[in-house]
């Protein structure tokens, strides 16, 4: 079964410093997809950013990107000039195509004035 | 607007009785699931759905029942089976690569 590990259970931050959050995962498969999603203290879970695993690039979304290494299952998330909305749970997820998705345990993300 | 919609989104309930939480939505998307999420801690599958009228146990199923007779839906019940059912209830739905959208989430608190 696949297994993905976030070893992080808290970090913290300074506002609009850079913080990278880690996650490794365990599978056979060469083609799947990862996720991160934040969990504010609303509780609803959100999509921050996704990386397919045949593509080589790194994903980037505004101030979120990856550092994705495949060969070493490694997929962490770098929040650039963190804010205060910034400040939730964050899980990452692994799917492979057809499947279900399985989460980490999360990382509580806390920003500092 | 396009979402999945959770109801209640708080429900209390005595022990030995059995309680159901909705979830409807407008997506179009064939899969369906429900995880349920304890303090401090990650999400776990309680069941899935990939299609209409078929559904799969999650990682931990026992103490709940599940229907998919619409692709719209997929109502959650949580029988009196259910030895520690107070959790918060997240549903969501998937494209075919695998993105979850997820409704608010549902709070049940056994009294």
């Amino acid at each position: 079964a696949q297994t993905v590990t976030q070893s992080q259970p808290e970090m913290s931050v300074q506002e609009a410093e850079t913080v990278t959050l880690s996650c490794t995962y365990d599978t056979s498969e060469s083609d799947y997809y990862l996720f991160w999603y934040k969990q504010p203290p609303s509780r609803q879970m959100i999509l921050v950013i996704r990386q397919e695993a045949y593509k080589q690039q790194n994903a980037t979304e505004n101030r979120f990107s990856v550092n994705f290494q495949k060969a070493a299952k490694s997929f962490s998330l770098k929040i650039s000039d963190s804010q205060l909305g910034d400040a939730a749970m964050y899980f990452c997820a692994y799917i492979l195509w057809g499947e279900k998705l399985t989460f980490g345990t999360g990382t509580r993300l806390t920003i500092i004035p | 607007d396009g979402g999945i919609t959770q109801s209640p989104k708080y429900l209390f309930r005595k022990e030995g009785q059995n309680v159901t939480l909705s979830c409807e939505q407008n997506l179009n998307h064939d899969a369906m699931y429900w995880y349920r999420q304890d303090p401090g801690q990650g999400l776990r599958l309680i069941y899935y759905s990939q299609i209409v009228n078929d559904f799969q146990k999650g990682d931990i199923a026992e103490g709940y029942s599940v229907s998919r007779e619409k692709k719209e839906s997929f109502p959650l019940t949580v029988t009196s089976a259910q030895k520690n059912p107070t959790a918060f209830y997240l549903c969501a739905s998937s494209i075919q690569t695998g993105e979850l959208f997820f409704g608010e989430g549902s709070r049940l608190t056994v009294l």
